[in-house]
């Protein structure tokens, strides 16, 4: 089905082990994005990028390595777990074109938990 | 980066009354303003945006939002709530190179 998804859907790891969150969306939206929600913060901003091989710096980079090595494919790696990661992190997708101009589309969702 | 102010975090209601939620943001250019909705469980999802043109934009499920230029302001209202409205809503705006910014939600409650 075309739309965007994310795995592992939950995920339960360590302090100090490296995790992967994927993230794949079938529109080929040029833009990518990487959020986290936590309690009493809204959704902020870990990592972007605008097409493939360009990502930058969000609002709360530090801990986090990204790569776009395809547009469709935007994996989130946290190098060295620790337990401030543990959150709900969001995938989204976004295009400069046509009538959803703008508009980002949000994936399920992936539940990390640090111990 | 932009900021984005929620305010009345929690909200609870009954079935049949009206919902306003405020949303104020800093940025003082042109800008795209959205309102997201997240049901419990599940992602984020569009009610409704804004990007030139009439002020009062309506969105689904009969919700409606207006831009106040003046005032920096995007409030989301309702004017008779569902208990299927209960859900986090988010107003976010964008800035610099596609970037949301997003509030920190309201949590709203509507009991049957």
């Amino acid at each position: 089905d075309a739309g965007i998804t994310q795995s592992p859907r939950y995920k339960i790891t360590e302090t100090g082990r490296q995790v992967t969150l994927m993230c794949h969306q079938t529109w080929s939206h040029s833009y990518m994005f990487w959020y986290r929600q936590d309690l009493g913060h809204g959704l902020r901003l870990i990592y972007y990028s605008a097409a493939a091989d360009i990502t930058d710096k969000g609002e709360v980079p530090d801990g986090y390595v990204v790569s776009r090595s395809k547009t469709e494919n935007f994996p989130l790696t946290l190098e060295s777990a620790t337990r401030s990661q543990t959150s709900v992190y969001f995938c989204a997708s976004s295009e400069l074109a046509g009538v959803s101009y703008n508009e980002q589309f949000f994936g399920p969702g992936t539940r990390l938990t640090v111990l | 980066a932009q900021s984005v102010s929620q305010h009345n975090h929690h909200v609870i209601l009954s079935e049949a009354a009206s919902l306003e939620l405020g949303c104020n943001y800093s940025y003082g250019g042109t800008v795209n303003l959205f309102w997201y909705v997240q049901y419990p469980g599940q992602h984020l999802q569009l009610l409704l945006k804004y990007f030139s043109g009439d002020p009062l934009v309506k969105g689904i499920k009969g919700f409606e939002a207006e831009f106040i230029k003046s005032k920096f302001s995007f409030n989301l209202r309702k004017p008779s709530v569902q208990w299927s409205d209960t859900a986090e809503y988010f107003c976010a705006v964008i800035y610099g190179n596609n970037r949301l910014a997003f509030g920190k939600g309201n949590q709203v409650v509507v009991i049957p």
